[in-house]
């Protein structure tokens, strides 16, 4: 089951700050981060794992709340590069299976 | 250059016609991941492999077969390809026996099944 994105598309103006937010119905192991540009590959932003390690860019900040199977990933003082969909995608924290499952994507547009 | 090559990039062909998308990584990922991407729907996942000869099915892999004899390669087959699987195709890889570090992307393969 795909996790849930919220919003599905938000217009900023540069400088300004976003939130995006992952929820899962399941126990999950470790949520990642994702940027894409059209036309291009998805580039990693962040990951996060249960127990609280994280491994991703340093101007990039996320929280993972694993009690409520929610993430969110802040977006602070906007630039024009952020502009793009970001997905999240999620892995769960029980059995043997290892699939990673994305989310439909939230559409960021910074406008100058 | 470390990355993950897929070919082709484009490719135009006929309902029943087997393909194959070859992809190929040189960072000796041990995980393999192919998602097809549709409008509105994200990325979902058709198979991934935790390393080699050891594959297991994604949330959509119903017309697709993959095997992985080589550690590096990790190839997408289409038997009888049907319309319903044009979709933008990406491959993926990254370290360990599971989705747990950062996943590298290959640049697509756009097919259009007619």
């Amino acid at each position: 089951q795909q996790p849930v994105q919220s919003p599905q598309a938000v217009i900023l103006r540069e400088g300004e700050d976003a939130v995006i937010n992952c929820s899962s119905s399941k126990a999950l192991y470790s949520v990642h981060w994702y940027r894409q540009k059209h036309g291009e590959a998805p580039v990693f932003l962040m990951i996060l794992l249960k127990g609280g390690e994280q491994k991703g860019h340093e101007k990039i900040s996320a929280s993972f709340n694993e009690k409520k199977q929610q993430s969110s990933l802040y977006l602070t003082a906007s630039q024009l590069s952020y502009s793009g969909t970001y997905f999240c995608g999620t892995s769960i924290s029980s059995g043997s299976a290892r699939q990673l499952t994305f989310g439909s994507g939230t559409q960021l547009t910074v406008l100058p | 250059e470390a990355q993950v090559t897929q070919n082709p990039r484009y490719l135009i062909t006929v309902t029943g016609k087997k393909l194959t998308v070859t992809c190929s990584q040189n960072m000796n990922h041990e995980y393999m991941s192919w998602y097809r991407q549709d409008p509105g729907l994200g990325l979902r996942q058709i198979y991934y492999s935790m390393n080699v000869e050891v594959t297991d099915k994604g949330d959509v892999p119903e017309g697709y077969k993959v095997s992985r004899k080589e550690k590096r390669n990790f190839p997408l087959i289409l038997e009888s390809p049907s319309p319903n699987q044009t979709s933008l195709y990406f491959c993926a890889s990254s370290y360990g026996q599971g989705p747990y570090n950062e996943q590298f992307f290959g640049p697509g393969t756009r097919l259009t099944v007619l």
